[in-house]
């Protein structure tokens, strides 16, 4: 158990939908990063946060916005769904932003029917 | 922004032999080269890291070897055993603090 825990595990929903995310990170980290891993597929960074603020984008979809709360929280909300924004999605947490380790929540798997 | 290859995408190699990946990267601002074991349908989990300041670590049978000149860095699995078999992330953090990884490498240890 890397102590970065993410809900819900499973989810599916219909295309135009609109769903969230939520990811709790391990007691202590600041950071918190959002991936998605379509089948097959490497892991694309969406987005990061730290202490609260946004840190780093990567190549998220203006359909697509996360937040990080003051308990360290982090929420992704995907908006107007797609077949294709079917996969994995991981959050990952680290102390800080610099040469700390990230670890990696179980995922949770969205499926967009 | 950074850009991470990493080589080969898939390697299948004989229980016992020893197996290689290589990553590069292009911003000579990162300074954390962490590698990441992934099993079908896990998460990532952290298997070794390196930091700029360092070339070569090595925990039991597996090292990493970093050249900062040539900005590229490996992962050495030697006595590989069928339990190895899963695939393998790359990472690099650079200035921002973004992780980028590589696209990944499927090792299959054949028994």
């Amino acid at each position: 158990d890397s102590g970065v825990t993410q809900t819900p595990k499973h989810l599916i929903t219909a295309t135009g939908q609109r769903v969230t995310l939520r990811c709790s990170p391990r007691s202590g980290d600041l950071s918190v990063y959002w991936y998605q891993q379509s089948l097959d597929q490497g892991l694309q960074f969406l987005i990061q946060y730290y202490n609260g603020e946004e840190r780093a984008k990567g190549n998220i979809l203006e359909r697509f916005s996360a937040q990080q709360f003051p308990d360290l929280h982090s929420e992704l909300n995907l908006s107007s769904l797609e077949l294709g924004d079917s996969a994995l999605y991981f959050c990952a947490s680290s102390v800080e932003g610099g040469t700390t380790e990230a670890f990696f929540g179980q995922g949770t798997r969205l499926t967009v029917v | 922004g950074e850009n991470v290859e990493q080589h080969p995408s898939t390697l299948s190699v004989q229980e016992g032999d020893s197996a290689v990946i290589k990553c590069t990267y292009s911003d000579s601002a990162s300074n954390y080269f962490p590698w990441y074991k992934q099993e079908l349908g896990k998460r990532p989990q952290l298997i070794i890291d390196i930091r700029s300041n360092v070339g070569e670590k090595k925990d039991q049978r597996i090292a990493v070897t970093l050249n900062k000149t040539a900005k590229h860095f490996s992962l050495h699995i030697t006595e590989t055993q069928p339990e190895d078999s899963a695939v393998y992330f790359c990472a690099v953090r650079a200035a921002g603090n973004k992780l980028t990884f590589g696209g990944g490498t499927r090792v299959l240890v054949k028994p």
